[in-house]
C-alpha cells in the first residue's frame, strides 16, 4: 500500500518569508506520480504540480519550485517571497502508474496549513 | 469550459436518514472518482467510475454507501442510514483516459455532509 506523510501540520510565517512544506512518500512500486495541491478556505483542490518518478530534475515556477529526491522517497515544496493569498492547506498525493489497482486512485498526505501573516 | 459541480454543497441531515449527493464532472471526461475529506485529514479514495461501471469502489467503508452513474455522466453517491461518523466533506473529480491510464484529475468543490 502507498502512504504519504507530511508531517508539518501547520506552519506559519510572516510575509516575504521563505517557506519549505515536506513531503514523504512510501510505495513498493517504481513508476508513479507525484503530485501538490492546494487547497483554499473555499474547499476546492486546485492543482499545483505533477512529477512523473522517472524525472527527477528539479522545477521552478514563478515563486513556486519543487525539489524531488527519489533516494529519500521525498518531493518538498518550497515558496518563496511568501504571500497571504499562499494561505491554505497543502497536500502531497501520490498515483501509480500501473495498470492494475491503485492506478487511478490518488494517495493523500493530511496535508500542511500554511498561514502567512502579513 | 465548466468545471466538476457538486451538488449540494451543504447537507445536514439527523442520524439514521438517506442522502444522495450529485456530481456533475467536466464534459467528456469518462473517468469520475468520489473522495472523502474528514475535517483535518486529506482525501481517502471512496470509488472510481469507467463511464457507467464501478471500476473499483474499494475505498467504499461499507455496504450503506453506494455510488451510481447510469449514463455515464452525472453520478449520485448514496448514503443510507447515515451516521455522525459520516460527516465529513465529499469531493467528486474527474478526468480524461489516456493510453498509459487516467489523465489530470480535477475536483469539484465538494458536498459538506454534517449528520446530527
Amino acid at each position: 500500500a502507498q502512504k504519504v506523510t507530511q508531517a508539518q501540520t501547520e506552519i506559519s510565517v510572516v510575509e516575504k518569508e521563505d517557506v519549505t512544506l515536506d513531503c514523504v512518500y512510501e510505495t513498493r512500486d517504481t513508476t508513479y506520480y507525484l503530485f501538490w495541491y492546494k487547497q483554499p478556505p473555499s474547499g476546492e483542490l486546485v492543482f499545483l504540480i505533477r512529477r512523473n518518478s522517472f524525472d527527477e530534475q528539479n522545477e521552478i515556477s514563478g515563486r513556486y519550485s519543487w525539489n524531488f529526491q527519489k533516494s529519500t522517497s521525498s518531493f518538498n515544496f518550497t515558496i518563496t517571497a511568501s504571500q497571504v493569498v499562499d494561505s491554505a492547506v497543502y497536500f502531497c498525493a501520490l498515483r501509480l502508474t500501473n495498470s492494475g489497482a491503485g492506478s487511478y486512485q490518488l494517495t493523500f498526505g493530511k496535508g500542511t496549513k500554511l498561514s502567512v501573516i502579513p | 469550459g465548466a468545471g466538476v459541480s457538486q451538488t449540494p454543497s451543504n447537507k445536514v441531515t439527523e442520524k439514521g436518514k438517506y442522502v444522495e449527493l450529485r456530481c456533475d464532472p467536466i464534459s467528456g471526461h469518462t473517468a469520475l472518482y468520489w473522495y472523502r475529506q474528514s475535517l483535518g485529514q486529506g482525501p481517502e479514495f471512496l470509488i472510481y467510475f469507467q463511464g457507467t461501471g464501478a471500476a473499483d469502489d474499494s475505498g467504499l467503508p461499507n455496504d450503506r454507501f453506494f455510488a451510481v452513474r447510469p449514463e455515464g455522466s452525472v453520478s449520485t453517491l448514496k448514503i443510507q442510514r447515515t451516521e455522525r461518523g459520516d460527516s465529513a466533506v465529499y469531493l467528486c473529480a474527474s478526468s480524461l483516459m489516456g493510453s498509459g491510464g487516467p489523465r489530470m484529475q480535477y475536483f469539484g468543490p465538494g458536498t459538506r455532509l454534517t449528520v446530527l
